[in-house]
């Protein structure tokens, strides 16, 4: 099965500093990264997606890269707020059998004011 | 649009006594379903996924006589926790996925978090 490695497992920043956490897969059949921030107590948000026929995509303050061939991807962040103070997860996923998400191991991000 | 609910949001029960979540698509039909189990300060992990109709798919190392899941309809997918012990305790979240497309994505209900005493 899939299997995604993530780190660091904590991060600290200066606000306006920016923040990159980095994953990696290990199933080459998959075909569509996902990123979740969830706050504590509460569901997972997705803030950003990328497939595989894509090598990076940006919205706003963040953005993702993949490197297909080594199997790694990236969450970036810019201009880091306090509010984007969370624990962040990559995942993975492919287009076959039941599409099921397998989950990095967190990072902890914190923005220092 | 592509909203799921959980219920209850919490719950506490005794040692050896059953538990029932509920995971509903409110505006969506929900051909796939997903559970997961968080453990504090851990990342989600795949317990089991459900398809309308049809037995669910257990991850390994998930016992399906003691983790119940039916799913009855294609807005609701129930979990029960059968003879819950103290190490149950965790936050179990659901997680729908509707009709169509090659990569749907998955919307995740809010939580339940159980506590067995």
């Amino acid at each position: 099965g899939e299997n995604v490695e993530q780190h660091p497992s904590t991060l600290s920043v200066q606000e306006g500093d920016s923040a990159v956490i980095k994953c990696t897969y290990s199933d080459s059949a998959s075909n569509y990264f996902p990123w979740y921030k969830q706050e504590l107590g509460k569901r997972p948000q997705l803030i950003i997606d990328i497939r595989s026929n894509v090598g990076e995509k940006k919205d706003q303050r963040i953005a993702v890269t993949l490197n297909k061939t080594a199997k790694h991807f990236s969450l970036h962040i810019t201009e880091t707020q306090p509010e984007d103070s969370a624990v962040y997860f990559c995942a993975a996923s492919n287009s076959g059998g039941y599409q099921k998400v397998t989950f990095g191991t967190g990072t902890k991000l914190q923005v220092i004011p | 649009g592509a909203v799921v609910s959980q219920h209850p949001s919490w719950v506490i029960c005794k040692s050896g006594t059953s538990v029932k979540i509920e995971c509903r698509s409110l505006d969506f039909q929900a051909t796939t379903m997903f559970w997961y189990r968080q453990f504090p300060k851990q990342s989600l992990m795949l317990m089991a996924t459900s398809n309308e109709g049809s037995k669910a798919t257990y991850e390994q190392g998930v016992e399906k006589d003691k983790f119940l899941i039916n799913h009855a309809s294609l807005t609701l997918s129930t979990l029960t926790v059968t003879s819950a012990h103290p190490e149950d305790s965790s936050f179990y979240i659901c997680s729908a996925r509707g009709r169509g497309g090659a990569f749907n994505e998955q919307y995740f209900g809010p939580g339940t978090r159980l506590t067995v005493t």
